[in-house]
């Protein structure tokens, strides 16, 4: 198995930019997936892949990797952007998507 | 549309049974892994089991290893949680979630609604 590890916590001032981050030693073989889950809500895939948004998902939403790190950008945040953020990616044998982070709770000020 | 609805969830004793339906639709269901994915109140995000198109590739969490058992019948377009033994810490809403592994990355794209499962004496 493996581990991702997020910050519990994240604000942002509205219109501004954030970055949510994902770390874990599978990342440096797989991508990470992005979820936003609102309260009650079933989570909602944002971005997966080198930088790819399923569509109905808007561009300020993007994602990056680099060595052990993925991140999420959210470029001009808005309200309804308030959500808790799960990455995900492959377990280290790579045979299925079998780890999540902790998750990150967004808050927009 | 595309959709996923599950079903099953309930109340059980610990020790108990429950069996967790999935139904798809909108969507050629046999090209897909399925997978279950569960939520324990108050809780992160936490991968419970997947099973290839063809259910020849099944995997389980540590956690449910030996007590549950994924299914799935692509004639009906249904996938199936069998869950024994159950515990307290089983108590969650269970989702059902499509692996889009493909060229453009790994994801679970479309989610359920869930269903809840409760532990409890």
């Amino acid at each position: 198995s493996s581990e991702l590890t997020q910050d519990p916590a994240v604000s942002v001032a509205l219109g501004q930019t954030v970055r949510i981050t994902c770390q874990g030693d599978s990342l440096r073989s797989y991508y990470a997936s992005w979820y936003q889950q609102k309260p009650g809500q079933a989570p909602v895939l944002v971005i997966y892949g080198k930088n790819n948004r399923p569509s109905g998902i808007p561009d300020r939403f993007s994602g990056s990797s680099s060595g052990n790190t993925a991140s999420l950008t959210i470029t001009g945040a808005q309200a309804e952007d308030e959500a808790d953020y799960y990455c995900n990616s492959r377990d280290s044998s790579g045979n299925h998507l079998g780890v999540f982070g902790g998750g990150t709770k967004l808050t927009v000020l | 549309e595309v959709q996923l609805v599950e079903s099953g969830g309930g109340l059980v004793k610990p020790g108990g049974s429950l069996r967790l339906s999935c139904a798809a639709s909108g969507f050629t269901f046999s090209s897909y892994s399925m997978n279950w994915v569960r939520q324990a109140p108050g809780k992160g995000l936490e991968w419970v089991s997947s099973i290839s198109s063809s259910s020849s590739y099944i995997y389980y969490a540590d956690s449910v290893k030996g007590r549950f058992t994924i299914s799935r019948d692509n004639a009906k377009n249904s996938l199936y949680l069998q869950m024994n033994s159950l515990r307290a810490e089983d108590t969650a809403v269970y989702y059902c979630a499509r692996d889009t592994s493909g060229s453009r990355g790994d994801a679970f794209d479309i989610w359920g609604q869930g269903t809840m499962v409760t532990v409890s004496s």
